[in-house]
């Protein structure tokens, strides 16, 4: 059973475009949605993370938007650039899973210069 | 600190051999978690421990893969016999006790593992 839904599993944009990531989740119970990020043949590593008590969280030109009633969060990636080219995570956490993230299933980025 | 560290980075073997990957979770974390990762199936869950202790290994594909934790600066993951299938990459990853401020999980580098 997936938990969290992600999409698309890939993207292509072009430079200076806008990166936009979907996830879904179904338990309502999940009250912390952090977004990995994976360079090739590195671990993935935390980017940027949202509580539902906020809808919207900006570090930089990575936005995270939450919408607690549609149950769906999304990961905008502002002015994309070649570096950003990397496989992007979200997950969800809740406390009577001790905090422990259920991963979607990844998107590949590919920025072109 | 030197972050987690994980060990070999590959390994190549042939079907039917004994592999074992090995993990240092970085200092003060007290949760260490072995995921496996390939295009088909993504980052998957294998087993997580909790102050050395396995809580849940429902993730553990079959009686081939076992992990153990004799302290809390080690882990392993050991698959016996090797299958092809098994072909991944291997993450450890360790955070600190789960509050929602502490739940980061930090990855170690992963172990490309190829079974011939």
């Amino acid at each position: 059973q997936q938990q969290v839904k992600q999409s698309p599993q890939s993207l292509i944009v072009q430079k200076g475009g806008i990166s936009i990531i979907n996830c879904a989740y179904e338990n309502t119970a999940f009250d912390y949605f952090p977004w990995y990020q994976q360079f090739p043949g590195k671990g993935p590593a935390l980017l940027i993370a949202i509580r539902p008590d906020v809808s919207e969280k900006k570090e930089g030109r990575f936005t995270i938007s939450f919408n607690k009633s549609a149950k769906q969060f999304s990961l905008h990636i502002m002015d994309s650039q070649p570096g950003d080219s990397a496989t992007y995570f979200c997950a969800a956490s809740n406390p009577e899973g001790s905090y422990i993230p259920t991963f979607g299933r990844g998107t590949s980025l590919i920025v072109h210069p | 600190d030197a972050g987690v560290i994980q060990s070999p980075r590959h390994e190549v073997t042939e079907m039917g051999q004994e592999v074992t990957l090995r993990c240092k979770p970085i200092s003060g974390h007290d949760y260490l978690f072995w995921y496996r990762q390939t295009m088909m199936r993504g980052l998957e869950l294998l087993i997580y421990f909790n102050n050395n202790v396995p809580i849940d290994d429902s993730g553990m594909p079959e009686d081939r893969f076992s992990a153990k934790m004799p302290n809390a600066s080690f882990s392993t993951l050991k698959i016996q016999p090797s299958e092809p299938r098994d072909s991944a990459v291997y993450f450890c990853a360790s955070s600190r006790s789960g509050t929602r401020d502490t739940d980061t999980q930090y990855f170690g580098p992963g172990t490309r593992l190829t079974v011939l």
